[in-house]
Formats: C-alpha cells, structure tokens, sequence
C-alpha cells in the first residue's frame, strides 16, 4: 500500500544554519504533496505543496523540492531559527485532498 | 487555527461509555475529517466527510461513527470507548485540490 516516511527521525542544528529535512514517498500516482509543521500540543500547521508538475516551490525561507525519479520529497529552511524547532511532517494525497498519508514525522531541534 | 475549534480539548473517561467530539468550522469548506495521532506513527483518517450528511470511512474506521448535519460541524462518537482508542484526535478541513487545515485537537484517555 502506500507509505510516506522519512529518512531521519530526529535532526539537531545549529540557529542560522540550514537545515534539510527528507521525506520518501511509494505512490508514484499521487500529484500533490505538502509540509506540515506541528508544535507541541497543537494541530499541524501548513508550511508549503508542491504539485507533481514542479521540481521546486519556494516560500518564506522555505523550500520544497520534488524528485519524482526517485520519489523523494524535501524541506529545506533557511536560516533556522529557535522557533523553528516542531515536528515535521510530509504527506502525500490526490487530487482532492482526501485520504492522506502522513509520515510519522522528524523531530527539528534548533540549538543555540 | 482561529477557523476551526475542537471541544473538549482534553477528556478522561472509562472503558465502555460513549464519548463525543466536536469539530466546528468556521470557513465553510466541503471537506472535514477527523484523525488520530499516536507515537511511531503518522496522523491516520478515522472517517472523512465531503458534503452534509455524506460520509466515508477512513483507514482506521472501526469502532467510530461520525456524523455531519451542517456544514460547520463534524461529529466523531465512540459508542462504546476501549483503551486502544486512547489517542490525540484531529480535525481537519479543506477544499477540493486545496491542503488540508487543522485544529489543535482533542487529549482523550480512556482509563
């Protein structure tokens, strides 16, 4: 069946530096993928999609990038900061948004 | 999300009783859905609703029932709560091709 999963469950950097967060997807049919940020006790946040007809999309100091050859997905932030330390989360969904498949998540801590 | 809000945020029950949560939206999207997030693993659809009184199951169904009699809210009972149910439980909304939007969900416990 399908699965989204990342390759690095925990990642720790330096404030300033960037940091890059990896995501593996197994449904080649799907077309649209999002970054979803959770800090502890809220919901997830929307970060950025991208859908299957880009290689990249940028936002506020983010970036995601779509390797659909190797199906792999990433997350890049720019100039991390304290307040980026959360869960994140890829997810992997059709055309209409139903019937996502999350990842379990990789765990950014940001160190002074 | 100022849009959607869930209620109760935090519930302890026993074994065996009903419970009911309420998901309730304030930005008039078609789709809701209720989640379940547990440790070691990712966020996973109990059940998911595309209209008023129009529903479908999820991947982890069974043991929930949901209903949706206005657009603005979205209901998720346990008719009969077990331990295994024990669970941070997320609401959901969108559009049709739009990302999913979140509430900062519901602690339950089931003792």
């Amino acid at each position: 069946g399908e699965s989204v999963g990342l390759h690095l469950p925990t990642l720790s950097v330096q404030e300033g530096d960037n940091s890059i967060i990896n995501c593996a997807y197994s449904n080649s049919a799907s077309d649209y993928f999002i970054w979803y940020k959770q800090e502890s006790g809220k919901g997830p946040q929307f970060i950025i999609d991208i859908r299957s007809n880009m290689d990249k999309r940028q936002g506020q100091r983010v970036t995601v990038l779509l390797n659909k050859t190797v199906k792999h997905l990433s997350l890049q932030i720019a100039a991390t900061q304290p307040g980026d330390s959360a869960v994140y989360f890829c997810a992997q969904g059709g055309n209409y948004g139903q019937n996502f498949v999350f990842g379990p998540g990789t765990r950014l801590s940001v160190l002074p | 999300d100022a849009g959607i809000t869930q209620s109760p945020r935090h519930k302890v029950t026993e074994t065996g009783t009903p419970v009911t949560l309420r998901c309730h939206q304030t930005e008039n999207h078609r789709y809701m859905y209720w989640y379940r997030q547990d440790p070691g693993h990712g966020l996973r659809l109990i059940h998911y609703s595309y209209g008023v009184k129009d529903t479908d199951k999820g991947e982890v169904s069974d043991g929930y029932s949901v209903s949706r009699s206005k657009t603005e809210d979205f209901l998720l009972t346990l008719e009969s709560a077990t331990s295994s149910q024990t669970s941070v439980y997320f609401c959901a909304i969108s559009e049709v091709n739009q990302p999913q939007h979140f509430g900062d969900g519901t602690r339950l416990s089931i003792l």
